[in-house]
């Protein structure tokens, strides 16, 4: 079974310029999470999608970042414009809510450097 | 509010030997899990073993098993007989609420194990 996707691996931009990140779940998970994660800490949630319902987004910056999860498959992560602070790992996670303990998978994250 | 403190930013071990990484919780919660993730250099998070709030034996995985000292609310991971390719960032991070349910994690900030041959 293919685990989580996410694409690009690695981005550099410089600041102002707009960036998006993409993220492809396991095959059947109807949970998808994106979450921050800076150097030195913890991942810390973004966004949490169910199928294609925005559930959670509190964290999510929403001047600048945006998000959409078109058919409840993919997912997609936008910055516009990027700034110097945004400089860290994302990453997307998914689940089988309702399953044992729902656990969450995650996949290799974006590791984004704004110039 | 809910928050996990690992104390440990950095920890090594010899090959073979066993070692703890700490782990502490807070939550008002009655009901919640406990996770250690391992997030090796390549940055994927790697599930490794969980522990309910209601369990009351500690949760076992292969080598890793799980101390879980609820009244003092903590959770720490034990690692027997380390390998090299144990050297890597360990998270310990909190569900919020049910299992079957909304599953929120909440992460400390992780302690970096060095594997020394």
């Amino acid at each position: 079974e293919a685990g989580v996707v996410q694409s690009p691996r690695y981005k550099i931009i410089e600041k102002k310029q707009p960036v998006a990140f993409w993220c492809n779940p396991i095959s059947g998970h109807n949970t998808l999470y994106w979450y921050l994660q800076n150097l030195g800490q913890g991942p810390e949630l973004l966004i949490r999608y169910e199928n294609e319902e925005a559930v959670d987004d509190s964290q999510l910056p929403k001047d600048r970042f945006s998000a959409e999860r078109l058919k409840g498959v993919d997912s997609t992560l936008k910055i516009q414009p990027a700034e110097l602070g945004d400089s860290a790992v994302y990453l997307c996670a998914s689940s089988l809510v309702g399953v044992a303990y729902n656990e969450q998978f995650f996949g290799p994250g974006t590791r984004l450097t704004v110039l | 509010a809910q928050k996990i403190t690992q104390t440990q930013p950095g920890m090594f071990v010899q090959e073979k030997e066993a070692v703890t990484l700490d782990c502490t919780y807070d939550t008002s919660d009655q009901s919640y899990g406990l996770f250690w993730y391992k997030q090796p250099s390549s940055g994927e998070m790697i599930f490794l073993i969980y522990q309910g709030s209601y369990d009351e034996q500690n949760a076992t995985e292969g080598r890793y098993s799980l101390n879980f000292q609820k009244a003092r609310k903590s959770a720490n991971l034990v690692i027997s007989a380390s390998q090299l390719g144990d050297s890597a960032m360990y998270f310990c991070a909190m569900r919020e609420g049910r299992s079957g349910g909304y599953n929120k994690l909440i992460f400390g900030a992780g302690t970096r194990l060095a594997v020394h041959p």
